[in-house]
């Protein structure tokens, strides 16, 4: 079945600084992958969505690219705000099995005046 | 639009206990999804309704957890004799028909079994 690998617990920064959360995912069929974002006490949102090969996708700052050929969809951010504190989670969805998501575990990301 | 509404927001239960978790999707959507939330585990896919209709219960264990969606605009989620391991932050999310699966979640529902 489908499966997605992320950073795993808590990644702490000083604010200003670059982040990049990773994921890495498996499917047999043709991916749909979403970088989604929970900030304490709030619903998880999306933060950025794509299916598109090599393309960057960008929303709030973060920045994510679709690699196929590594099954890779990191997501990035050149300078991390206290704002972003928040927990991470890479998701996917094929295009043969609407309705479903897999979530990777979620990753923290403290940051740090 | 007030988003999907869950309720109640925290519940406790004794073991062994029946607990009945609510949903109000958004209006106009048609799938309906819930999700369990542990440290542990992330989040984790328990079932899915679209139109209403029951799709994919895959995630559900068979023997205690049952859903159903009576109707657009509400769905429930019951587990029967709750145990320990059942604590968790049960999440409801809707999507609109050809969204490419963006979800749009509740705030969910905190359930501790003692």
């Amino acid at each position: 079945g489908d499966s997605v690998t992320q950073t795993e617990g808590l990644v702490t920064l000083t604010k200003g600084l670059p982040v990049m959360l990773n994921c890495t995912y498996q499917t047999t069929y043709s991916p749909f992958l979403f970088w989604y974002v929970q900030h304490l006490n709030e619903a998880p949102k999306l933060l950025l969505k794509s299916s598109t090969d090599n393309k960057r996708t960008e929303h709030q700052g973060f920045y994510a690219t679709l690699h196929k050929s590594s099954s890779s969809f990191h997501l990035q951010k050149s300078s991390v705000q206290l704002s972003d504190s928040a927990l991470y989670f890479c998701a996917l969805t094929s295009t043969q099995v609407v309705g479903q998501l897999t979530f990777g575990r979620g990753t923290r990301l403290q940051v740090y005046a | 639009n007030a988003g999907v509404i869950q309720t109640p927001r925290h519940k406790v239960t004794g073991k062994g206990q029946e607990a009945t978790l609510w949903c109000e999707p958004i209006s106009g959507h048609s799938a309906v999804f819930w999700y369990r939330q542990t440290i542990v585990q992330g989040l984790e896919f328990l079932t899915y309704f679209r139109n209403q209709a029951p799709i994919d219960d895959s995630g559900m264990p068979k023997e205690r957890f049952s859903a159903q969606m009576p109707n657009q605009s509400h769905s429930t989620l019951k587990i029967q004799s709750t145990q320990p391991q059942d604590s968790a932050v049960y999440l409801c999310a809707s999507s609109h028909p050809g969204a490419n699966e963006r979800l749009f979640f509740g705030h969910g529902t905190k359930l501790s079994v003692l």
